[in-house]
């Protein structure tokens, strides 16, 4: 199994600030990485599939690299919605998805 | 609009039986793979078990083969999990989601969500 691992598990960030999101796979899952949000109560979205392509009406502050087994999640300035649970998933080892334990944003 | 609606969540004794329902619309359905994932209260997501479009190709997590089983009516629009031998490490919201292009792609679309909750 490929273990996700995510860091850091909390991050605070002051709205308009830049936050940066960091996911290693425990071996190289290639560029097949995707990001998630979720919020409380919601299920989760989809915002970056291949590691750095946005997915459908994701704004363009949201941005994914890395490649391998690292990989980063970058939000360019932090907007009050943007303050959720961000999980990465992935799919190199298809059947068998991992997702990593989350990096929650809170408000600072 | 892409729609998915899961049903069928509630309280069950350990080692009882329950039947999750996902009611797809908004796409055709009978071109997607479709998937179940979990989340347990106030963890992460746990990927549990996939059926390809056709039904031809199912996959498990190990911590439920044997378990819960996996089916999909196309004519019906409706994915379905059947889940046996519950224990209380099954307590956990079950959303349905989409493949986006292909088996093994990301989800792209997912349902709210139902509660399971395993418990005497």
């Amino acid at each position: 199994e490929i273990v996700m691992t995510q860091s850091p598990a909390t991050l605070s960030v002051s709205p308009g600030e830049r936050a940066t999101l960091s996911c290693r796979a425990s071996q190289s899952v290639s560029s097949n990485l995707a990001w998630y949000q979720q919020k409380p109560g919601q299920a989760p979205r989809l915002l970056i599939y291949g590691a750095s392509t946005r997915a459908t009406g994701i704004p363009a502050r949201f941005s994914g690299s890395g490649s391998g087994t690292e990989f980063t999640l970058t939000i360019s300035s932090l907007q009050s919605e943007d303050f959720a649970v961000y999980y990465c998933q992935q799919y190199n080892n298809w059947p068998k998805l991992t997702f990593g334990g989350g990096t929650k944003v809170e408000i600072k | 609009e892409v729609q998915l609606v899961e049903s069928g969540g509630g309280l069950v004794k350990p080692g009882g039986s329950l039947r999750l329902s996902c009611a797809a619309s908004g796409f055709t359905f009978s071109s997607y793979s479709m998937n179940w994932v979990r989340q347990a209260p106030g963890k992460g997501l746990e990927w549990v078990s996939s059926i390809s479009s056709s039904s031809s190709y199912i996959y498990y997590a190990d911590s439920v083969k044997g378990r819960f089983t996996i089916s999909r009516d196309n004519a019906k629009n409706s994915l379905y999990l059947q889940m046996n031998s519950l224990r209380a490490e099954d307590t956990a919201v079950y959303y349905c989601a989409r493949d986006q292009s292909k088996p093994g792609a990301p989800f792209d679309y997912w349902g709210q969500g139902t509660l399971v909750t395993v418990s005497s």
